[in-house]
């Protein structure tokens, strides 16, 4: 069965740059959901969309921006990245709010 | 903000014992969710329960609304089931994020 992709799987970057992160949701999937795990800690939600709209925001830096498209798939933006932002980034999808099935995450580092 | 609560932590059984995870919340949910994070971590859904009890293989699952209170229960375990098991509270009823308990560490023992 098809599951979440999420691209790029491993990402590095230096402080100050940016960084776009792609999920692309179970097909027919219509709720994507991202979340930060940093070393050693539970992941903590950002924010979620339902249907192409933003629907719940958590603790997500305002240098973070998400969206998502047409087609469902969505992204998350992250601009002037710190040291700290360095972790693992998860996204999962949902039909309406149903069970969410996660993608296997990217990595990224900041240098 | 709900606050959820896993017990315990650590912990570490022989091959084919009987393991217990709990999760206890503080505010009412509108699900809960179990999952299973590897080393390298991805995360798997094991499942989503908002009452009762669910069953897949050798897991179950279940939830006492009125206690706030879940337990997911692992029989005849087997070393391939050590991974970190974590309990997650959906609050809200739209898509809200999930509010993750701070897991629990399991070692299954040959």
């Amino acid at each position: 069965a098809a599951g979440v992709i999420q691209s790029p799987r491993h990402l590095i970057k230096e402080k100050r740059e940016t960084a776009t992160l792609k999920c692309y949701p179970i097909p027919r999937h219509d709720t994507v959901y991202w979340y930060q795990q940093g070393p050693g800690q539970d992941p903590q939600f950002l924010i979620s969309f339902y249907e192409k709209m933003q629907s719940d925001k958590g603790s997500i830096p305002d240098r973070f921006s998400a969206q998502q498209f047409s087609d469902y798939h969505s992204e998350l933006n992250m601009s002037s990245l710190e040291l700290g932002d360095s972790a693992l980034y998860f996204c999962a999808s949902s039909f309406r709010v149903g069970e969410q099935f996660f993608g296997p995450g990217t990595r990224l580092t900041v240098l | 903000k709900n606050e959820v609560e896993q017990s315990p932590q650590n912990l570490t059984a022989q091959e084919g014992e009987f393991i217990t995870i709990n999760c206890s919340y503080s505010v009412g949910i509108s699900a809960l969710h179990w999952l299973q994070q590897h080393p390298g971590g991805g995360i798997v859904s094991l499942f989503m329960l908002s009452s009762g009890k669910k069953k897949h293989g050798r897991l179950i699952a279940t939830i006492n609304i009125q206690e706030k209170h879940s337990s997911l229960h692992i029989t005849a375990s087997h070393p391939r089931d050590s991974a970190v098991y974590i309990c997650a509270a959906l609050s809200g009823g739209g898509a809200d994020g999930l509010t993750f308990g701070k897991g629990t560490h399991l070692i299954i023992q040959p």
